[in-house]
């Protein structure tokens, strides 16, 4: 069974830009979620969806947002780059609910100069 | 408020040697317990999923313990390698309409 798939993996932007992730979860997974981790701080949640709807979300601005499509694929977008968007963005997913194992994808390396 | 703090924050040992982790949380309702395995720029790898009535389980070398009384856990590796220079981090699941919460982690650097 494929893993989580994530792409790109790598991403260079410049301020006040926009950028989009995607996230494929596990074949049958239904529930995605997205974190954030900026070098040397822990994972910070940003979202999770499940049946294409938003179920949770983090303290995060309204610059993020997010969407899951009706195959559990899920995107994320920034608007408006800033400097300290710069992070690796990591999607997980999990069967019904994060609350179930959750499996991570590589993640995206996002620079923003 | 619902916490979760990892201890120490970085570790070196030589190679072969055993170590323990430590994690307290401050979870309620507690469900669940997990620990996870960072290697450098990439994502978590799970190695343990403990819920409130499981007090051990072991992954390989890996054990975690859970003491849901006094809201401890630790995680022990035995006969440490290289490829355990990672980050660990400890992750409390209040309940199935929760979000995660999530430690810091604990930054572990074996050397040879």
């Amino acid at each position: 069974k494929a893993g989580v798939t994530q792409t790109p993996r790598y991403l260079i932007k410049t301020r006040g830009q926009q950028v989009t992730l995607s996230c494929s979860p596990i074949s049958g997974h239904r529930s995605v979620s997205w974190y954030q981790q900026t070098p040397g701080q822990g994972l910070q949640f940003l979202f999770e969806y499940f049946s294409e709807t938003q179920r949770n979300k983090g303290n995060f601005p309204g610059r993020f947002s997010g969407r899951q499509f009706s195959n559990s694929r899920s995107e994320m977008n920034v608007s408006t780059l800033e400097l300290g968007d710069s992070a690796l963005y990591l999607c997980a997913s999990s069967l019904v609910v994060a609350y179930n194992e959750q499996f991570f994808g590589p993640g995206t390396r996002l620079t923003v100069l | 408020k619902n916490q979760v703090e990892q201890s120490p924050q970085s570790l070196i040992i030589l190679e072969g040697k055993n170590c323990t982790l430590q994690c307290n949380y401050t979870v309620s309702p507690f469900s669940n317990l997990r620990w996870y395995k960072q290697d450098t720029g990439r994502g978590p790898v799970s190695l343990t999923i403990m819920t409130f009535s499981e007090n051990t389980k072991s992954n390989g070398r890996y054990t975690a313990t859970l003491d849901a009384d006094t809201k401890q856990s630790s995680l022990h590796i035995t006969a440490s390698q290289l490829s355990d220079s990672a980050s660990y981090i400890c992750v409390v699941s209040p309940d199935s309409n929760y979000q995660l919460i999530w430690g810091a982690g604990t930054k572990l650097i074996i050397k040879p």
